[in-house]
């Protein structure tokens, strides 16, 4: 059964503490994502990743920051977390394909509270 | 730019049919998607459609497609109440003559599905 996980389902951090969010997949999938969910707007792309060491910006990547050392794993760093961020964090991936569907799995959620 | 637009909230009655719609506005996408997300979960991937495609039928999902005016819709028969969910309707923007893996969802439309 294919999986992407999550370190955390629940987190609950201070202001301007450094927040790391970890997500690992078993698929061998060279893309991986970082999204937030927020009522009424949706998923919101933060940083994605084609490739180890290789990242790039989404639509919202102010605070954040992404580490890909490893294929399978894909961390988000929050360097000095806000309660702006308080959000649900989800980590998606994906196999490339240039003509083909892209279907991303996405792992369970980790919903952060900064306090 | 990309932009994907659903209602936010739907209603309706265990046995009848749903209508979720969406409005996307890349005209260069090849596939349109449709994402569930059940409570307390990340998102799966439902159905997709091809954008050479009008309609599309899996048992009690049809997905309509309207290319000119950038319309998609999904239409579940017999509603149940595990049927409950919020609904993602989603783009793959493509760039040259590839994808770029990207998905742009819309907001989400919950479904609430009353006994």
């Amino acid at each position: 059964d294919v999986k992407v996980t999550q370190s955390s389902r629940y987190l609950v951090k201070r202001t301007g503490e450094k927040v790391f969010l970890e997500c690992v997949q078993d698929m061998d999938h060279e893309n991986m994502f970082w999204y937030r969910q927020d009522p009424g707007l949706g998923l919101r792309l933060i940083y994605f990743s084609y490739d180890v060491k290789m990242k790039e910006k989404g639509d919202i990547p102010e605070g954040y920051s992404v580490s890909r050392e490893k294929k399978e794993r894909f961390s988000l760093i929050l360097e000095s977390a806000s309660t702006n961020q308080t959000s649900m964090y989800l980590c998606a991936s994906s196999s490339p394909g240039s003509h083909s569907y892209n279907e991303q799995f996405f792992g369970p959620g980790t919903r952060l509270t900064v306090l | 730019g990309e932009d994907v637009e659903q209602s936010l909230f739907l209603s309706v009655r265990e046995g009848d049919s749903s209508v979720i719609n969406c409005t996307y506005t890349d005209s260069s996408s090849t596939y349109l998607y449709w994402y569930k997300q059940e409570p307390g979960a990340g998102l799966q991937l439902l159905t997709y459609i091809f954008s050479n495609m009008d309609m599309k039928q899996d048992q009690r999902l049809t997905v309509l497609l309207n290319k000119k005016d950038k319309h998609l819709s999904l239409r579940i028969a017999d509603t149940q109440t595990g049927d409950s969910a919020i609904y993602f309707c989603a783009e793959s923007p493509m760039v040259g003559s590839g994808n770029t893996g990207k998905l742009i969802f819309g907001q989400g439309t919950t479904l609430q599905v009353k006994p």
